[in-house]
């Protein structure tokens, strides 16, 4: 079975640039998760997609960040304008349903210069 | 408000000497509590899920315990290859997972 994947695996961009990075879930997952990963800490969730629809986006800031998740399938995360605090490992995880477990991808190591 | 406490935030092993990992909670109706194993450069590895208090589950040299305060991960006779970050995820009664900081683990030959 085919993992969750992700890309780019790496990125380096200067402030105030925009990035985009992109989730393939595991085939037949509905739920969706993109989190944010601050060296030293625990991932935390950005937000959350049932299929095609947010369920939770409440931790995203939502004046820079926005992410879409076209057809239930791959999603995308996207950064405008990036700010220095944002360099961060950003992680797409998948479920088959809320509350069974999540299936992360290798992650996208973000670097704000 | 939802909290998770991990400790301790680092611990070094010697090969075979065992010892456990705490997970401590606060969650709003709670719905399960997820373990996760994560190496250096990749993203966390699914190990166990507990629904209810006085649950187990084993795999291997691991062993989670869960009780309506806290979780445990037993390592049992630890090998230089557990060495990861054990991340402790209550599911809350949102469907969220709430991650705490995690337990950096070195085990050494």
């Amino acid at each position: 079975e085919a993992g969750v994947a992700q890309s780019p695996r790496y990125k380096i961009i200067e402030k105030r640039q925009s990035v985009a990075f992109w989730c393939n879930p595991i085939s037949g997952h509905a739920t969706l998760y993109w989190y944010q990963q601050i060296l030293g800490q625990g991932p935390k969730l950005l937000i959350q997609f049932q299929n095609n629809g947010v369920v939770d986006d409440s931790q995203l800031p939502k004046d820079r960040f926005s992410a879409e998740r076209l057809k239930g399938v791959d999603s995308t995360l996207k950064i405008q304008p990036a700010k220095l605090e944002d360099s961060a490992v950003y992680l797409c995880a998948s479920s088959f349903e809320p509350g069974t477990e999540a299936f992360f991808g290798q992650g996208t190591r973000l670097t704000v210069v | 408000e939802d909290q998770v406490t991990q400790s301790p935030e680092a611990l070094r092993l010697q090969e075979g000497e065992s010892s456990s990992l705490n997970c401590s909670y606060t969650v709003s109706g709670l719905r399960g509590l997820f373990w996760y194993r994560q190496d250096p450069g990749k993203g966390p590895e699914f190990l166990f899920t507990l629904y209810s208090a006085g649950e187990e589950k084993e795999k291997e040299r691991l062993k989670a315990t869960l009780t309506k305060k806290e979780s445990f991960l037993h390592i049992t006779a630890p090998k230089p290859e557990d060495s990861a970050t054990y991340l402790c995820a209550p599911l809350s009664g949102t469907y969220k997972y709430i991650f705490g900081t995690g337990t950096r683990l070195k085990v050494l030959a």
